[in-house]
């Protein structure tokens, strides 16, 4: 079993709400791990979104807007991150990426469609 | 918030070795880890590994046996070597640092170099 699993797409539709998930491996909970999220588009390195942990323990990136959240899903053993009035710019793959084990470890990304 | 420069040789044969160097423009070189990260054409994020600035390692347990990553602080610079290249090595490999470090009210987040195309091929 991969240590992050995250679906390998996911379509919405402008101005409405997506829920990507990145899931845990089950003997290791969302709730010890920083999960960070990334956002890349082609050609282009990974962008730093936030990074969180708990609602009181989370550092957004600097020019991120508000409207890029993070949450975790206890019921479902992962880190979610949150995009609130989708936009066509948003349309990118999402990567999350945690410190386990003495070693970063990326889910394998998420293709976001805004259509 | 530092900037990464990174270079290297982009064509390489099967067997040989790759080598890319990352140089970090401002910030601290010596307060954190650099890592190396590398995406095949198409495909997701992996982590090579990292080193700080006193040479002390971590690498990715699929890689680590042709990985040697090193570290020349009198140049704020750290390089890649990946030995017996093949046709799977190929990818665009990045330099960054990973980690998010909070010191006070400064919160340092991660940062990426540009990327360099590697191809392996005969």
């Amino acid at each position: 079993q991969a240590v992050l699993t995250q679906p390998s797409s996911l379509s919405a539709s402008p101005g409405a709400s997506a829920s990507l998930t990145c899931t845990l491996r089950s003997d290791i909970s969302p709730r010890s791990y920083y999960i960070y999220w990334y956002q890349q588009k082609p050609g282009s390195p990974p962008q730093y979104l936030l990074r969180y942990k708990s609602d009181s323990d989370k550092q957004q990136g600097s020019g991120v807007p508000s409207r890029f959240s993070g949450a975790t899903d206890a019921s479902a053993n992962a880190g979610v991150l949150l995009i609130s009035g989708l936009q066509s710019e948003d349309e990118a793959d999402y990567y999350c990426m945690i410190w386990h084990s003495s070693a970063w470890v990326f889910g394998g990304g998420t293709k976001l469609t805004v259509l | 918030q530092e900037q990464l420069q990174q270079w290297g040789a982009g064509l390489l044969k099967p067997s040989e070795t790759l080598s890319l160097t990352c140089a970090v423009y401002g910030g601290s070189f010596t307060d954190y880890y650099w890592s190396w990260i590398r995406q095949p054409p198409g495909k997701g994020l992996e982590w090579i590994g990292e080193i700080n600035h006193v040479g002390i390692t971590n690498y990715s347990p699929s890689l680590k046996t042709r990985v040697t990553i090193s570290v020349d602080t009198s140049k704020n610079q750290f390089s890649l070597k990946l030995s017996s290249v093949t046709a799977a090595d190929t990818a665009v490999y990045y330099c960054a640092r990973l980690a998010l470090y909070i010191r006070g009210y400064d919160i340092l987040t991660p940062t990426w170099g540009q990327g360099t195309m590697v191809t392996v091929s005969s």
